[in-house]
């Protein structure tokens, strides 16, 4: 059974860089027909999609983040990692990393919480 | 892109069904039938429950299923379930590799 396990500091400073690592278990991330991808929600807000990729290398960036999300497979490892620049506390989440096939997100890791915060 | 719009709270008893809609556009929900729903008990993984409008995933109950018309899909829950409780957000294609999700409904088993 796929599992997904997502891994990163829970503080950060503004203007500082936010690095996230989900770990893979019980599948490759190898496979093309998937997209490997993070979610985040706000505190009381709603879901929205960061960033995802593919094996192939295909990506996709939320526009809003663009400029500042950087998404990359480590297959050696069976992770993939997340980076974002520049943080302010709008970017406070629980930050979801997950698998989309077609048009389903399946799994979903459990979620770490990021606090934005000098 | 804009949020799915979805009511933020339905309620039933235990044994009854409840639906809940998720409003979209003609770029969205009503483009594709590539719309999912996702039941969300805080602290836990966002479990899949329904993909491709009206699909089940092995595992999920059919006392989940789903439909659209036009611009709104929906999820609706029969004889409902005290473990029922939880959020639920629908998320649909909304063209060029992008994904839309819902603003998200709490239902709550009475």
């Amino acid at each position: 059974q796929l599992q997904l396990q997502e891994s990163g500091p829970g503080l950060v400073k503004p203007s500082e860089t936010l690095p996230l690592t989900c770990t893979v278990s019980g599948g490759s991330i190898s496979d093309a027909a998937f997209y490997w991808g993070w979610i985040r929600q706000p505190p009381g807000k709603g879901l929205e999609w960061v960033a995802k990729i593919s094996y192939s290398g295909g990506t996709y960036y939320n526009p809003s983040l663009r400029s500042r999300a950087t998404i990359s497979l480590e297959t050696s490892k069976n992770q993939f990692s997340l980076k974002l620049s520049s943080v302010t506390a709008a970017d406070t989440a629980v930050y979801y990393c997950a698998r989309r096939h077609s048009g389903r997100v399946d799994p979903w890791g459990q979620g770490t919480l990021v606090t934005v915060s000098s | 892109q804009s949020a799915l719009t979805q009511p933020p709270s339905v309620s039933g008893s235990p044994g009854q069904s409840v639906t809940i809609s998720c409003t979209g556009t003609s770029s969205d929900v009503g483009g594709y039938n590539f719309v999912s729903w996702y039941q969300h008990h805080p602290g836990r993984a966002p479990k899949l429950m329904i993909y491709d409008v009206a699909k089940r995933p092995s595992g999920v109950p059919d006392r989940f299923s789903g439909s659209k018309s036009g611009n709104t899909a929906s999820l609706t829950v029969s004889g409902l379930q005290a473990e029922d409780e939880a959020l639920y957000y629908c998320n649909s294609y909304a063209g060029t590799n992008d994904f839309v999700f819902g603003t998200g409904t709490k239902v709550t088993v009475l």
